[in-house]
């Protein structure tokens, strides 16, 4: 089935910091990712709809300054939280639609990057 | 209101059991319907993805759609202590829309 690469699936970083995380889809293109937060006991929590060659989608209350996306091929999204907080720490997800030719819509998620900001 | 609802649990059943997981939506508009599978501090791996009302069988899953009561359901037979973990039921209406999760119920299964 279609998988999706996420790395780093840990991080720890020093406060102040800037802390990138790559996701990749590795067997399908993806003109869309998705970007998830996710706190203990909690359901998943949209951040951000990432575009293909474009800017990305905010959902509200998501700081776009804060939260760098960046989706530079059919591949690769990336988000990288700036000027990193304690109250960043959390567990973010990336996921990707299959929107080749045998589109299925299926939403495949990464293995999560669990990020530490100390 | 949210527009979809499932008990966190837990859930805990003897291993071989039947297990039957739930979410309701509130939204009309849903057409696809998903199931992941979360275990700690892993992302979601998608079990099963219909389209519209009635049942889809994979091996010891079988997910069942209700559009007329806004009703979704995962079925687990024969229940291993693999199967322990958290499940997520998921829809959205099509396209490019958003995808709405619920909160997800943790099941464990006891050998």
């Amino acid at each position: 089935g279609a998988v999706v690469s996420q790395h780093p699936s840990r991080v720890i970083c020093k406060s102040g910091t800037s802390v990138k995380i790559e996701c990749r889809s590795l067997d399908f293109q993806a003109t869309t990712m998705f970007w998830y937060r996710q706190f203990p006991k909690q359901s998943l929590m949209l951040m951000a709809t990432s575009n293909e060659g474009s800017k990305a989608t905010y959902e509200q209350g998501v700081e776009k300054d804060k939260f760098l996306i960046n989706h530079a091929s059919l591949t690769l999204s990336t988000l990288t939280v700036t000027s990193a907080h304690p109250e960043d720490s959390s567990f973010y997800i990336c996921s990707a639609r299959d929107s080749g030719p045998l589109n299925t819509g299926e939403l495949f998620f990464g293995e999560g990057s669990r990020l530490t900001v100390l | 209101q949210k527009e979809v609802e499932q008990d966190p649990g837990p859930l805990s059943v003897p291993e071989g059991a039947i297990v039957s997981l739930n979410c309701t939506y509130s939204n009309s508009a849903f057409q696809y319907f998903m199931w992941y599978r979360q275990y700690s501090r892993k992302g979601p791996e998608l079990l099963m993805y219909t389209y519209s009302s009635g049942n889809k069988e994979d091996g010891r899953f079988t997910a069942q759609v209700d559009k007329s009561s806004k009703y979704i359901s995962l079925f687990i037979r024969d229940s291993q202590p693999s199967d322990s973990a958290t499940y997520l039921c998921a829809t959205y209406s099509g396209g490019y829309q958003k995808v709405t999760f619920g909160i997800g119920t943790k099941l464990q299964v006891i050998p």
